[in-house]
């Protein structure tokens, strides 16, 4: 099925530092969304994304809509160790076909 | 995720056995879905029910069946288990299927098949 393309797959960083990760598509999305999954966990939502340009944050993160509907950015200012996880995008196209297309994660270790 | 509860947390089946996973929420959610993760593979949808009463096929649902029992209740079922479905299995609600509704999750549920 459609996927995302959600890069990188992987980062290990130094606590304090910034961290930023995108998602494209061949497809033009309605909604962007960015969601949270640690161990033993469900993916929980971070941030919503509707319009084209939006640009929204969420404490230590901001996300963007891109402009051309085919990708979303999320960046985590001053990373802290509880940003450990991985974090999915996915996208929400037009149409009657109403299914969440999912990135495969980009997982996050910070080493304090 | 108190909004979305999946039982059992953990289950191990022999191949051949039936399983019933259980999702029940409690946020007035229209639409639910149940989705697998697997290494690699991300999350695929299964099944997702629009309203109570419906119910349709997402991405990956050969060997499963749905039952949306109330508006509050999605479960799925695994009528003859096999190796390949060993997982983790999500479900998830949301107000409904347009583009502003963000989908919540519950903890999930570990299966393995042996």
């Amino acid at each position: 099925g459609q996927q995302l393309n959600q890069s990188p797959q992987s980062m290990f960083i130094q606590e304090g530092e910034d961290v930023s990760m995108n998602c494209t598509s061949s497809s033009i999305f309605n909604t962007w969304l960015w969601y949270k999954q640690e161990p033993g966990e469900g993916p929980v939502l971070l941030i919503a994304l509707y319009k084209a340009g939006e640009l929204t944050s969420n404490g230590r993160l901001t996300a963007q809509f891109g402009i051309t509907r085919k990708d979303s950015f999320l960046n985590i200012s001053a990373s802290i160790p509880s940003d450990v996880g991985i974090y999915f995008c996915a996208g929400l196209g037009a149409g009657n076909n109403r299914k969440l297309i999912w990135g495969l994660g980009t997982s996050l270790a910070v080493n304090p | 995720n108190a909004g979305v509860t999946q039982t059992p947390k953990f289950q191990v089946l022999k191949t051949g056995q039936s399983m019933t996973l259980q999702c029940a929420q409690d946020m007035n959610h229209n639409s639910m879905y149940w989705y697998r993760q697997d290494p690699g593979m991300g999350l695929r949808l299964i099944y997702y029910s629009a309203s109570e009463g419906t119910t349709d096929k997402g991405e990956v649902p050969n060997g499963y069946n749905v039952s949306r029992l109330n508006k509050r209740e999605f479960s799925l079922r695994l009528e003859s288990a096999a190796p390949s479905q060993t997982s983790v299995y999500f479900c998830a609600g949301a107000r409904g299927l347009s583009s502003n509704q963000p989908q919540h999750f519950g903890d999930g549920t570990r299966l393995s098949i042996l």
